[in-house]
């Protein structure tokens, strides 16, 4: 399975919106609403932010929320805050039961 | 609250067999499926297999060979063994939960082992 593909960095100005990309198959992405993001500070696990394709699980910003179209999947970081400098990565469920990632991105607050 | 602790050695010699435990503290064990992700220096994630409490697994076919998980239930514990290392299994390994029965996004993390393979 190949991973899911992000671009490695986005960057925006204090209060901007910026957006993710991942883009998968019809055999991943495209076929289930199963799919996550997570954020990463350096040096720490990941922390989920986004599960099943834009949902938020309890005490994550609503600055954050998901879509997806056909195979691509997107996440945006709305009001964009110095905090949210991490590394983000999304996942999807595949049609052979297992999981996949994507590359990763970089986000970097100017 | 979930928490996850994991073990196991952090520097291994190539074909040696990477070894690490993760401890499950609070909520039920026997409800979830139990992966084991992988993260490289500088690298993303990825996902290298599940166990349930039974000892049905699903891996990453790209590892599949050479992975092998197991679980002690009376312990609440799973365990990861990778055989035949080589550098390029060095990465930071987590152990994790998915946030719901039969969810496919992972909530909690343990802390992550970092692994270095090197002669």
């Amino acid at each position: 399975q190949s991973a899911l593909t992000q671009p490695a960095s986005v960057s925006g100005s204090p209060g901007q919106s910026i957006t993710i990309s991942c883009t998968g198959t019809s055999s991943d992405v495209g076929a289930y609403n199963y799919v996550s993001w997570y954020q990463q500070h350096p040096g720490k696990a990941p922390t989920l932010i986004i599960y099943n394709v834009n949902n938020r699980p309890s005490g994550v910003s609503n600055r954050f929320s998901g879509s997806k179209s056909g195979n691509t999947a997107s996440l945006t970081i709305s009001g964009l805050q110095a905090e949210d400098e991490a590394d983000y990565c999304c996942s999807s469920y595949t049609d052979s039961s297992t999981l996949v990632f994507g590359t990763g991105t970089k986000v970097t607050v100017l | 609250q979930v928490q996850l602790q994991q073990w196991g050695a952090g520097l291994l010699k190539p074909s040696e067999t990477l070894s690490l435990t993760c401890a499950v503290y609070g909520g039920s064990f026997s409800d979830y499926f139990w992966s084991w992700i992988r993260q490289p220096p500088g690298k993303g994630l990825e996902w290298i297999g599940e166990i349930g409490h039974s000892g049905v697994a699903n891996y990453n076919p790209s590892l599949k060979s050479r992975v092998t998980l197991s679980v002690d239930t009376s312990k609440s514990h799973f365990t990861l063994k990778l055989s035949s290392v080589t550098a390029a299994d060095t990465a930071v390994y987590y152990c994790a939960r998915p946030r719901g029965p039969g969810a496919t996004a992972f909530d909690p993390w343990g802390q992550g082992t970092l692994v270095t393979v090197s002669s």
